[in-house]
């Protein structure tokens, strides 16, 4: 079956430090690939998202490139904020989104100032 | 205009009861999913339905059933509540196909005491 692993945390990193978010997948498919970030109290909201190998996803200064190769979907960033302080969720769909979203564990990230 | 709304956003009730969640959406998609989100934040499709077919996760109790009256509705009905079905549930929803990012609700926290 599909599978995401992604780094636990949580990652706490000062501002203005360097993001990366480790995310790595399995699925039998040709997946489509995201990231959703969940705000303390709040639902999840999409962060970005890549459909096939090579793209790349971009939003709010966060970056992620679909790596067919390696499997990978990694986060980063290049200036955290004390408003990026939240959790992280790499996610997966496949057979065309019929069995939902396959989802990593997420990573609590903090940012101090 | 909120996109996915569920209610209610908090819901305590005591073991063997019986209670529903209920989520709309108004953004004219044809799938809608359950999720539920347990204490370490770990996120886990329960159902996807959209007019043409209900996908049951295997692992999710047939004390769970989903109920759609029409295509922007997608209630959660929960017989015999137990200790462990406490936790986040969140609605989502999407067009069809695997992708089209999920736009989820606030979610709804339920206490089983």
């Amino acid at each position: 079956g599909n599978s995401v692993t992604q780094m636990e945390g949580p990652v706490t990193l000062s501002e203005e430090a360097f993001l990366t978010i480790n995310c790595t997948y399995t699925a039998t498919g040709y997946p489509s690939l995201f990231w959703y970030v969940q705000y303390p109290g709040e639902g999840l909201q999409l962060l970005l998202k890549a459909t096939k190998a090579d793209d790349k996803g971009s939003n709010k200064g966060f970056e992620a490139t679909y790596r067919k190769e390696t499997t990978s979907f990694h986060l980063e960033k290049g200036s955290v904020q004390v408003s990026d302080s939240a959790v992280y969720f790499c996610a997966l769909s496949d057979r065309g989104g019929a069995d939902g979203l396959t989802f990593g564990k997420g990573t609590h990230l903090i940012i101090q100032p | 205009d909120t996109a996915v709304s569920q209610t209610p956003k908090y819901l305590v009730t005591q073991m063997g009861n019986d209670k529903s969640i209920k989520c709309e959406q108004n953004l004219g998609h044809d799938t809608m999913y359950w999720y539920k989100q347990d204490s370490k934040k770990f996120l886990k499709i329960m159902f996807s339905y959209n007019n043409k077919e209900l996908i049951i996760n295997e692992t999710v109790p047939n004390r769970f059933s989903p109920k759609s009256p029409d295509k922007a509705h997608l209630n959660l009905h929960i017989n015999s509540l137990e200790l462990g079905d406490s936790a986040v549930y969140f609605c989502a929803s999407s067009p069809s196909g695997g992708a089209y990012e999920q736009y989820f609700g606030p979610g709804t926290r339920l206490t089983v005491t």
